[in-house]
């Protein structure tokens, strides 16, 4: 059973970069046939897409984001990273990782989410 | 971009009663591309709908999906206590877009 785990700092000061890092196990972050994600969830607010990587390091981001995220894959350990830059308290959100479905580009598996505050 | 309105915002149903959720664009979109998620409280979304009428592996028969062009909608058939959740639709066009949601009580 494919499981995906976010982990990283639960706290970051304002104008300072957000790192999450995500391990996929139970499977191959090395497939064909799908994109590894990053959303983002304010509390008590709906879902947002933040960006999607391939496992060869092609990258796709939400325009809105795209000047401050990167995201980034490292194959030999089956993770991938999340990196957000100069964050303010607007950030602050439960980041999700998730595997993306080239087919349909829905997104079939999901971590728990990690809450990451923007606070001094 | 192709934005998803859902409506209604909330709705309260007793067990045993229909539930029907809509997710309405503001251009038509490839019924390919539209997706329904439940995110009960606490816990990651979890997938319910691709394509918008396939059921993911594992979800009740109980959801289906339907619609195209603009207009899609999420069915719960026979609403269980289980089912409290907020329901999101999700878009692909350029970039992945969710709808604001539906939130679902049970009475």
């Amino acid at each position: 059973q494919l499981q995906l785990q976010e982990s990283g700092p639960g706290l970051v000061k304002p104008s300072e970069t957000l790192s999450l890092t995500c391990t996929v196990s139970g499977g191959s972050i090395s497939s064909d046939s799908y994109y590894w994600a990053w959303l983002r969830q304010p509390p008590g607010k709906g879902l947002e897409y933040i960006g999607s990587i391939y496992y060869t390091g092609t990258a796709y981001y939400n325009p809105s984001l795209k000047s401050r995220v990167t995201i980034y894959v490292d194959t030999s350990r089956d993770q991938f990273s999340l990196t957000l830059r100069s964050v303010t308290a607007a950030d602050t959100s439960v980041y999700y990782c998730a595997r993306r479905d080239l087919r349909d580009s829905s997104f079939d598996y999901w971590g728990q989410g990690t809450l990451v505050t923007v606070s001094s | 971009e192709i934005v998803l309105t859902q409506s209604p915002g909330t709705l309260s149903l007793s067990p045993g009663e229909r539930a029907t959720l809509s997710c309405r664009a503001s251009e038509s979109l490839s019924s390919s591309y539209l997706v329904w998620y439940q995110q009960k409280p606490g816990q990651a979304p979890r997938l319910l709908i691709y394509g918008a009428s396939t059921r993911a592996a594992g979800i009740p028969n109980r959801f289906s999906g339907s619609g195209s062009g603009t207009d899609f909608t999420l069915t719960i058939s026979r609403l269980e206590p289980e089912d409290l959740a907020v329901y999101y639709c999700q878009q692909y066009t350029s970039s992945p877009l969710f709808g604001g949601g539906t939130k679902v009580e049970i009475k």
